[in-house]
């Protein structure tokens, strides 16, 4: 199994609203990945989780909620979110710990849209 | 900063046209070198890499050379065809170290059959 599965594909939502995003991956990854893109623009880095510990959070506003319940899993929780922050959201997982190999292994992607 | 510049898009050829997709850097260190690929609707995935200086890297038919002289990174395929119509990201990554993936910008490309 070398896929990275994000849930769901599509989402709506309003900003007072509290909704989550899942990932998922089963090739021993230990390095978790949150990454944030807009419509013609690379990838940003939001949150990186390595050996089920976040050790980055690139000044993400509070509004957004990362956890990692083991180290297959990585959430996204949202709450109370703008229309900007509309966008497609990406998980990804790398081999080891953070950046270990540079070689990261992304899922599809979550499209959210905030109303 | 270290930084990863790529040319402009979107570019267009026809099929079986020769690509180049320019990318240069800035680096304070002796990065690794990627070229991810992202297909309409999906999420990126790992293209070619190269960790040192004069490694090439290949993978579907696209090669790119890390030139330290130049600081650059191009991506070159010699037929291009339809399926390859996609944005491609240049990379910049110092592994084992505590920092970010820096990407180019992107250059989208078409390719007309």
């Amino acid at each position: 199994d070398t896929e990275v599965t994000q849930t769901p594909k599509h989402l709506v939502m309003g900003m007072t609203n509290k909704k989550s995003l899942k990932c998922e991956q089963h090739m021993g990854h230990r390095a978790m990945y949150w990454y944030k893109q807009k419509a013609k623009k690379p990838p940003e880095l939001m949150f990186v989780y390595s050996y089920e510990k976040l050790s980055i959070n690139e000044s993400v506003p509070s509004r957004f909620s990362p956890e990692c319940p083991n180290s297959s899993l990585l959430n996204l929780h949202l709450h109370a979110l703008q229309p900007e922050d509309s966008a497609l959201y990406l998980c990804a997982s790398s081999p080891g710990g953070y950046l270990n190999t540079g070689e990261l292994f992304f899922g599809e992607g979550s499209r959210l849209t905030v109303l | 900063g270290d930084s990863v510049t790529q040319m402009e898009g979107p570019v267009t050829l026809s099929e079986e046209a020769f690509l180049t997709i320019n990318c240069t850097y800035t680096a304070t260190g002796y990065p690794s070198l990627f070229w991810y690929v992202q297909y309409p609707g999906e999420g990126l995935q790992l293209l070619l890499k190269a960790t040192k200086a004069d490694d090439k890297g290949s993978n579907k038919g696209f090669e790119a050379t890390y030139r330290k002289e130049t600081t650059s990174f191009h991506l070159e395929k010699g037929s291009v065809q339809v399926s390859d119509s996609a944005v491609y990201f240049c990379a910049l990554i110092y592994m084992n170290r505590d920092d970010k993936i820096i990407f180019g910008k992107g250059t989208r490309l078409h390719i007309l059959p």
